[in-house]
């Protein structure tokens, strides 16, 4: 079953606008990556982090793992309308290498 | 960059048939998983497998199976589909623990 949380499910912001969605779980994991899915595509990899406390950028985008080791979040800054797409948080277990995901936000750019 | 490519791109199959998914992993990654996604939902584990040995199980249902070869592409074989099989099938590969990359995924529709 699902292990983590992710909210908000959905979100319509300004362009130019931040963004923020985390992720929280009952379980420790290893990793936490964040994903990026268009209709049609697979999963594009936006960030991972591998220590709990690490905090990463690409570009606009910075992500955090989180010191409890149960949570993460992903800041978009300055938004655009190539933004739009669903966002996945993914952990990677302590014990093995399979991803479990979050039910994704789904962000919607307004021009 | 090479990417995962995943065969075919779309499958349309009836009730009870069979059918046989490929997925090329990034050259020089050791590591391939298989995911579902259903509509509207994320994707959720199936099977891994390293350097050719299964390394991990998830909700995969009996009436599939999947192996790697020598050459490390994967093929996950589906029997008996159902309806509900319907579905995003991705694959995705890693060196290791470094992160996953998807492919582009195979729908497969059943009727």
């Amino acid at each position: 079953g699902q292990q983590l949380n992710q909210s908000p499910q959905s979100m319509f912001i300004q362009e130019g606008e931040d963004v923020s969605m985390n992720c929280t779980s009952s379980s420790i994991f290893n990793t936490w990556l964040w994903y990026k899915q268009d209709p049609g595509e697979g999963p594009v990899l936006l960030i991972a982090l591998y220590k709990a406390g690490e905090l990463t950028s690409n570009g606009r985008l910075t992500a955090q793992f989180g010191i409890t080791r149960k949570d993460s979040f992903l800041n978009i800054s300055a938004s655009i309308p190539s933004d739009v797409g669903i966002y996945f948080c993914a952990g990677g277990g302590v014990n093995d290498y399979k991803l479990s995901f979050g039910a994704g936000t789904t962000v919607t750019v307004r021009a | 960059a090479a990417g995962v490519i995943q065969s075919p791109r779309h499958l349309i199959k009836e009730k009870r048939e069979t059918a046989t998914l490929k997925c090329y992993p990034i050259p020089r990654h050791d590591t391939v998983y298989w995911y579902q996604q259903g509509p509207g939902q994320d994707p959720q584990f199936l099977i891994s497998f390293y350097e050719k040995m299964q390394s991990d199980k998830g909700s995969i249902p009996d009436r599939f199976s999947a192996q790697q070869f020598s050459d490390y592409h994967s093929e996950l074989n589906m029997s008996s589909l159902e309806l509900g099989d319907s579905a995003l099938y991705f694959c995705a590969s890693s060196l290791g623990r470094q992160p996953q990359h998807f492919g582009d995924g195979t729908r497969l529709s059943i009727l």
